[in-house]
């Protein structure tokens, strides 16, 4: 157990709807990321989060947002969803962006 | 092309032997992690590393920063190592990881 919890752990959704992913870091971490491993691109990181504040983005789409609240747990917002969303998305957390990173169990989206 | 190689691709063992899986990177890097994930998804960070060899347990990594390179290798392999291993790469603190494509190992009793 990573210490890092992540809800739900299945979704299966319509195209063109909008769901919510939570993760909660491990106690004390203050970066938080969220990455997308789909079966033909493997792992693709997507944005981060230092102590509530964006630090990095990777290849996110614009239909997908975060963010990290107060609490440093964080959310990934995704909508008008296709089936290319389809996909595990992971969270992980670190103490600071050097230290080790700490995967949660991920979400299986499936987009029907 | 990728940043990060990962070679082979997919690997079948004997329980008991000595397995090797590399990564090779194009860029210069601050710290490269390899990362194991489990048949049922879940990922563990083994190490990371930015010189020189760490060892747990029966894994060992080791790199080498001039010639852009890393091992990971399993003692004694058995069934429960089967897995995906993956690299990472980092090259400063801010910057976000990129990931080879995978080396999925199976170790068979």
């Amino acid at each position: 157990d990573s210490g890092v919890t992540q809800t739900p752990k299945h979704l299966i959704t319509a195209t063109g709807q909008r769901v919510t992913l939570r993760c909660s870091p491990r106690s004390g971490d203050l970066s938080v990321y969220w990455y997308q491993q789909s079966l033909d691109q493997g792992l693709q990181f997507l944005i981060q989060y230092y102590n509530g504040e964006e630090r990095a983005k990777g290849n996110i789409l614009e239909r997908f947002s975060a963010q990290q609240f107060p609490d440093l747990h964080s959310e990934l917002n995704l909508s008008s969803l296709e089936l290319g969303d389809s996909a595990l998305y992971f969270c992980a957390s670190s103490l600071t962006s050097v230290e080790t990173q700490y995967f949660g169990p991920g979400t299986r989206l499936l987009v029907l | 092309k990728n940043e990060v190689e990962q070679s082979p691709q997919n690997l079948t063992a004997q329980e008991g032997e000595f397995i090797t899986i590399n990564c090779s990177y194009s860029v210069g890097i601050s710290a490269l992690h390899w990362l194991q994930q489990h048949p049922g998804g879940g990922i563990v960070s083994l190490f990371m590393l930015s010189s020189g060899k760490k060892k747990h347990g029966r894994l060992i990594a080791t790199i080498n920063i001039q010639e852009k390179h890393s091992s990971l290798h399993i003692t004694a392999s058995h069934p429960r190592d089967s897995a995906v291993y993956i690299c990472a790469v980092t090259n400063s603190g801010n910057t976000p990881l990129v990931f080879g494509k995978g080396t999925r190992l199976s170790v068979i009793a």
